[in-house]
Parts: structure tokens; sequence; C-alpha cells
């Protein structure tokens, strides 16, 4: 059964520095999500993307997150400098339509 | 009010038994709705979307109603297994945004 894949599953990083997360979402799949989830809350929102561009975001997702399809397979999450707070486990998510597939995560910890 | 309301629990039940969730959503427009299984530092797994007409998989039966804003979760003969997280997520009409309730914790006891 196809999966979503990420990359790395867990990453270390000093304040300030640039992360890139990785995803391969499922090879049919037209829509791809970003989703955190700061340990003990609830999962969040950052960005839907549809077609090569950003359809929907949050108010969370601000000008220091990117995202990306450089290759039309991987779908990548760009932190430009990272604060403390940015420290969660980041899902990323792929859909045909309706129903989405999330990956395993990335657990992102920021020192 | 917040947008996808759940109770938190955990709701501690034995084996066998039937338990129920319910989630609230504030957005009347909200056209999608699911419920999802997250186990403890896991990724969110579909457990079955939630249709106006109510939809059954097995010992899990969801339910929908819109005039009182609020979907439902039953699960019937639980099983050890069944113990994880919750979760109530919806989409409003028009939008690509999925708004994921907190979860409610169920534990099923030997």
């Amino acid at each position: 059964e196809p999966e979503v894949t990420q990359t790395p599953s867990h990453q270390v990083t000093q304040m300030g520095q640039e992360v890139i997360l990785r995803c391969v979402p499922i090879s049919n799949h037209l829509y791809f999500y970003w989703y955190r989830q700061i340990l003990g809350q609830k999962v969040e929102f950052l960005v839907s993307f549809y077609n090569n561009e950003i359809s929907e975001k949050s108010e969370i997702f601000d000008d220091q997150f990117s995202v990306e399809r450089p290759d039309g397979s991987n779908f990548t999450l760009k932190i430009r400098s990272t604060k403390l707070e940015d420290s969660a486990m980041y899902f990323c998510a792929s859909s045909p339509g309706e129903t989405q597939y999330f990956g395993p995560g990335t657990r992102l910890l920021v020192l | 009010r917040k947008e996808v309301e759940q109770d938190p629990g955990p709701f501690n039940v034995p084996e066998g038994a039937t338990v129920a969730f319910n989630c609230t959503y504030s957005n009347s427009a909200s056209q999608s709705f699911f419920w999802y299984r997250q186990d403890c530092r896991k990724e969110p797994k579909l457990l079955m979307s939630v249709y106006s007409s109510g939809n059954e998989d097995g010992r899990f039966t969801a339910q929908l109603n819109r005039a009182s804003q609020y979907i439902s979760l039953l699960i019937r003969d639980s099983k050890l297994s069944d113990s994880a997280t919750y979760l109530c997520v919806v989409r409003g009409s028009g939008t690509y945004k999925y708004i994921f309730g907190t979860g409610t914790r169920l534990k099923v006891l030997a």
C-alpha cells in the first residue's frame, strides 16, 4: 500500500538556523499539506498546496516558512530562521481529493 | 467558541464495552468530516469519513448532526488495541483548511 514518507525522522538544530523538512507524497495525489503538532497539543494546519502553488495557509505560516515541490515528487517545508517555539512534530499529508493520508512526521527540536 | 471541540477524556472503559465520543464544530458551512486515530507520538491515521446519512465500518459507527453541528463516533466491543486518541477533523466549504480537535483519549482496560 502506498505511503507518505518523510525525512528526516528527527532533526535537532540551533535557533536561527534554517531547516528543510522533506516529504514524498503518494504518487497520484494532487493535494499536499503541512501540519505541526507541538507536544501535548492539537494538530495545527500550516499550509495546503495544489497545482504547484499554495492554496491556503494559516496565521502560523508566516514569512519564515516556505514550501516547494521542486521535482514533481518531493514536497518540502523550509523554516528560514528557526525559533525555540518551532520545536514540534511536523506532519506532511497528501490527498487525492478529500481524505488525507499522513506521513510519519519529522520531530524538530530547536535548541 | 472553538472551531472544533472535543472532550479530552480520558475515557477509561473495560474490554468489550461500548463507548461514544462527540465533537462539535462552530462553522455551519463545514462540508467534510472525519475521525482519525492517533497513537502516542505517531501520525494521525484515518478511521473513517463521516457522511450525512451516517456510516458504519465494523465496530465503528459515525453520525453527523448538521442541525446541532456535531459528529459522533461509537465504538462497540472495545478492544485493548482501540486505546488511542481519537481526532475529530472538519473542513469548511470552499477551503483547503482542515481543522483538528484536540482529541479524545481512550484507554481500554483488560
